[in-house]
């Protein structure tokens, strides 16, 4: 595969429940994100990921939870979500963060329901 | 506190026109400008980047604009085709490297 792969697609859980959403990039970059895509929202930046190391949270509440093993692969752990935490989740990879000209590759997106 | 606004929220134009999407931000001091595309229910892909010392960007049927100093940019689409519909993103990547991204601008082109 090529480019930026997310799993699942689609995902429904309870309040009380856990789960994981996975990304994976085949390109080679060092940096890793996650953005939140609520409907009629503004894009949000969660996480950012540099070389492994979580180099930006932005304020999330500790109901998510980041994960980077290696620059490949990037988790976000859910639990005890809320209704309103429903949400087209994005991961996305670049090179470097700091690298100005070259944009960053996004994956398909995880559409989360939390009922 | 970075804010980019994208007006309109909608269009709806017939195949053929020529468009144009405008993006506003408000601090200039911006590294890039990127328009992003993104399909209903999809990731986004970039179409063009502009470097904060550069006027403007073309691929194809796409041109982009920016004035960093009166914090614009336009996105203009020449000849639109139906498989041009889809939501069109407008970030600016600002000073702690962070893209800050736009409502988006949601096009539908009629056959």
């Amino acid at each position: 595969e090529t480019g930026v792969t997310q799993t699942p697609r689609h995902l429904v859980m309870g309040m009380t429940n856990k789960k994981s959403l996975k990304c994976e990039q085949h390109l080679g970059h060092n940096a890793m994100y996650w953005y939140k895509q609520s409907a009629k929202k503004p894009l949000e930046l969660m996480f950012v990921y540099n070389f492994k190391e979580q180099t930006e949270n932005n304020s999330v509440p500790s109901r998510f939870s980041p994960e980077c093993p290696n620059s490949s692969h990037l988790f976000l752990h859910l639990h005890t979500l809320q209704p309103e935490d429903s949400a087209l989740y994005l991961c996305a990879s670049s090179p470097e963060p700091g690298r100005t000209i070259e944009t960053q590759y996004f994956g398909p997106g995880t559409r989360l329901l939390v009922l | 506190k970075q804010e980019v606004t994208q007006i309109p929220a909608a269009l709806s134009v017939p195949e053929g026109e020529n468009l144009v999407l405008n993006c506003s931000f408000t601090d200039s001091a911006i590294y890039n400008l990127q328009w992003f595309r993104q399909d209903p229910g999809k990731g986004l892909t970039s179409l063009l980047l502009i470097q904060s010392s550069q006027r403007e960007q073309t691929s194809g049927r796409l041109n982009a604009s920016l004035d960093k100093s009166s914090g614009r940019s336009t996105l203009y689409i020449a000849a639109s085709q139906p498989g041009d519909s889809a939501t069109y993103l407008c970030a600016v990547m600002d000073s702690s490297y962070k893209l800050i991204f736009g409502s988006g601008t949601r096009l539908l082109v009629r056959p």
